[in-house]
């Protein structure tokens, strides 16, 4: 699976949008981008996930760039509850057998601001 | 409601004593995982299972030790021979289709004294 890298933390005023980087340089062709977050002592949480194109569902939206080498996670409104570490991952999709298990990295501490 | 859980939340225990962490699942998920997480770090896999009576180490499987006799259970035992026990961790289950997400229990937290 590609490697990602995010910046560690970033903050955002509650009700403006939050955008989180995600740079994939190595993201081979069938590599779908995941996005999860983690509230402090809790297990992560699945966001959204796409393979070229833009998606969005009630939590979030995701925006790949056209090279898919970088991807964007934004939080329309954020709000007080959206400060969590988020986590993205890129992966094949399972084929059966083999290797299994996302790799979860440090992420980014999102800290959202009153 | 469907859903994973974990038992116990928190744990304490001596040093040299075994721990059996329980997972439990009724979303009817064929894979279960468990990972390990220390502070300010990310998630690392401990063992997964993808089908009863089978499982396969992950990157940090040394000094624990699983079992998958159901569908639904999928136990964690840290063993003695675990050298830094203390730590959260974490169990989670999903559907074998090509993009299924993860679903996460709330995790367990161990102290060992």
């Amino acid at each position: 699976d590609a490697k990602t890298t995010q910046p560690p933390s970033m903050d955002c005023a509650e009700g403006r949008a939050a955008n989180l980087p995600c740079n994939h340089s190595t993201i081979s062709g069938n590599e779908y981008v995941y996005w999860y977050r983690q509230i402090h002592s809790q297990g992560p949480q699945y966001i959204i996930h796409g393979l070229k194109n833009n998606e969005t569902n009630e939590m979030a939206s995701l925006i790949i760039t056209e090279d898919r080498k970088s991807s964007t996670l934004i939080l329309p409104h954020a709000t007080l509850r959206d400060t969590a570490v988020y986590y993205c991952i890129v992966r094949v999709p399972y084929s059966g057998g083999g290797a299994d298990g996302l790799t979860f990295g440090k992420g980014t501490h999102l800290i959202i601001q009153p | 409601d469907g859903g994973i859980t974990q038992s116990p939340k928190y744990l304490f225990r001596k040093e040299g004593q075994n721990v059996t962490l329980s997972c439990e699942q009724n979303l009817n998920h064929d894979a279960m995982y468990w990972y390990r997480q220390d502070p300010g770090q990310g998630l690392r896999l401990i063992y997964y299972s993808q089908i009863v009576n089978d499982f396969q180490k992950g990157d940090i499987a040394e000094g624990y030790s699983v079992s998958r006799e159901k569908k639904e259970s999928f136990p964690l035992t840290v063993t003695s021979a675990q050298k830094n026990p203390t730590a959260f961790y974490l169990c989670a289950s999903r559907d074998l289709g090509e993009t299924g997400e993860l679903f996460f229990g709330e995790g367990s937290r161990l102290t060992v004294l």
